[in-house]
């Protein structure tokens, strides 16, 4: 079984400034993550996902997260957030390959907000 | 390369009656995937497809049905539509069942 936790479903930044989004997750086997973006009135778009090796991940746009097995967590960064973050961002779980049933589980989203 | 597309883009149904909706795959993935996205919510897992057999469902009722083609576009249909089913649907598209999906735009269904 598996599940994702967002913590804060709205979180607002100024230019400029740090992005964090918190994801922490629970699953029975070793899991793939995902962090998702979602622009009004559109589909989600992959924004970096982890599946072996470096849990550093760099993705588009500028936005990294960092596996940390020992806090089962996958928060996503970003240095400087520009105006044109603003959207909804899902962080999902998978398990990985071979334990079957490979849907995406999606935490409830956090919505980011730019203050000018 | 032409990503995941979706139709209609947008519809408007009544209760009790059916819908069908379609997904074309990125050229080359082999799976389908369909979810459904209710206003303020992640999107929840309908079902996977992966050469032309349901390979995983989620937590829906019968109402709700799809298949694969031998060209691997999909379709979900849902029956006797509630008000509850008002929603976006979204198809996702991988390689195979176990790679990165890529999602396509929705389709909004809005039930009255």
């Amino acid at each position: 079984a598996q599940s994702v936790t967002q913590l804060g479903s709205h979180v607002s930044v100024s230019e400029g400034a740090l992005v964090l989004l918190r994801c922490n997750y629970s699953s029975s086997v070793p899991p793939y993550l995902f962090w998702y973006v979602q622009y009004p009135n559109q589909g989600l778009q992959l924004l970096l996902k982890y599946t072996t090796g470096a849990t550093l991940v760099k993705g588009i746009n500028g936005f990294e997260a960092e596996f940390k097995k020992s806090e089962t967590s996958f928060h996503l960064t970003k240095p400087s957030a520009h105006m044109s973050d603003a959207a909804e961002y899902f962080c999902a779980v998978s398990p990985t390959l071979n334990f079957g049933n490979e849907k995406l589980t999606f935490g409830t989203g956090t919505r980011l907000t730019i203050i000018p | 390369d032409a990503g995941v597309t979706q139709s209609p883009t947008h519809l408007i149904k009544t209760r009790g009656q059916q819908v069908t909706l379609r997904c074309s795959p990125i050229s080359g993935h082999k799976s389908v995937s369909w979810y459904q996205q209710v206003l303020g919510q992640g999107p929840q897992f309908i079902f996977q497809y992966y050469e032309k057999e349901e390979r995983g469902r989620g937590n829906f009722p019968d109402r709700f049905s799809a298949r694969q083609f031998p060209n691997y576009s999909s379709e979900l249909n849902v029956n006797a539509l509630l008000l509850g089913d008002s929603a976006l649907y979204l198809c996702a598209s991988s390689l195979t069942r176990s790679d990165t999906q890529y999602f396509g735009p929705g389709t909004r269904l809005t039930v009255l």
